[in-house]
């Protein structure tokens, strides 16, 4: 059972254009982290969001958690090539104290 | 160093044999993860060690996998008896602070089990 999932699994896009993916559990999230991967490297950690209905921005980047928080968006406004990468939701589930568990990934190509 | 290491960097192995991966956390980084990632995939959970507690092993798939770490040094990943579904890209990522603390990961062992 996937705990966390993410929607689209594939977006490819022009530059320019605009696009939100979304991370989804029926699970509440203590807190939750949104990181970016790029191909033969780890991932690097862009935002950590932990109070329900918080807004974080980084630059064109705009993160949201769900007031409930179980859900959480990313949308990039007007993407550049340099944003094409693996976005990968983590959170952290009341309940399972120990690990970090990720999403099942959204693969984001930008094109000129 | 200053980030996390991981090798070796690439691994080819034949089916049935063993396979040790090492990772080198960042100094004082008491938090430390394992994760499987399989062509084009996201991150499978494998084992997680927090400090002298007792590690979670929830995630690891069989028992030909097992892992350890000696205090808040190295870790050792070691897959038993190699099969070809091993193929991945085993990545190591420490933290600082457990909760809600950033993750810094390694670049990976990519393994090929032909």
């Amino acid at each position: 059972t996937q705990l966390l999932e993410q929607s689209p699994q594939f977006l490819s896009i022009q530059e320019g254009e605009n696009l939100t993916v979304y991370c989804n559990s029926s699970s509440v999230f203590s807190s939750l982290q949104w990181y970016r991967q790029e191909p033969g490297e780890g991932p690097v950690l862009l935002v950590t969001v932990v109070t329900g209905g918080e807004v974080k921005k980084l630059k064109r980047l705009t993160f949201q958690f769900g007031d409930a928080r179980k859900d959480s968006s990313l949308h990039i406004t007007a993407a550049q090539p340099g944003d094409t990468g693996l976005y990968l939701c983590a959170g952290l589930i009341t309940g399972t104290a120990s690990k970090l568990t990720f999403g099942t990934g959204t693969r984001l190509q930008v094109t000129l | 160093g200053a980030g996390v290491s991981q090798s070796p960097s690439n691994k080819v192995t034949e089916k049935g044999k063993d396979v040790e991966l090492r990772c080198d956390p960042i100094s004082g980084h008491t938090a430390l993860y394992w994760y499987r990632q399989r062509l084009g995939q996201g991150l499978e959970f494998l084992i997680y060690f927090q400090g002298n507690s007792a590690p979670d092993k929830s995630g690891l798939p069989s028992d030909r996998f097992s892992a350890e770490r000696t205090g808040e040094s190295v870790s050792t990943l070691t897959i038993q008896r190699t099969q070809q579904e091993d193929s991945a890209v085993y990545l190591c990522a420490s933290s600082l602070i457990r909760a809600t603390g950033e993750l810094f990961f390694g670049e990976g062992s990519r393994l090929t089990v032909l």
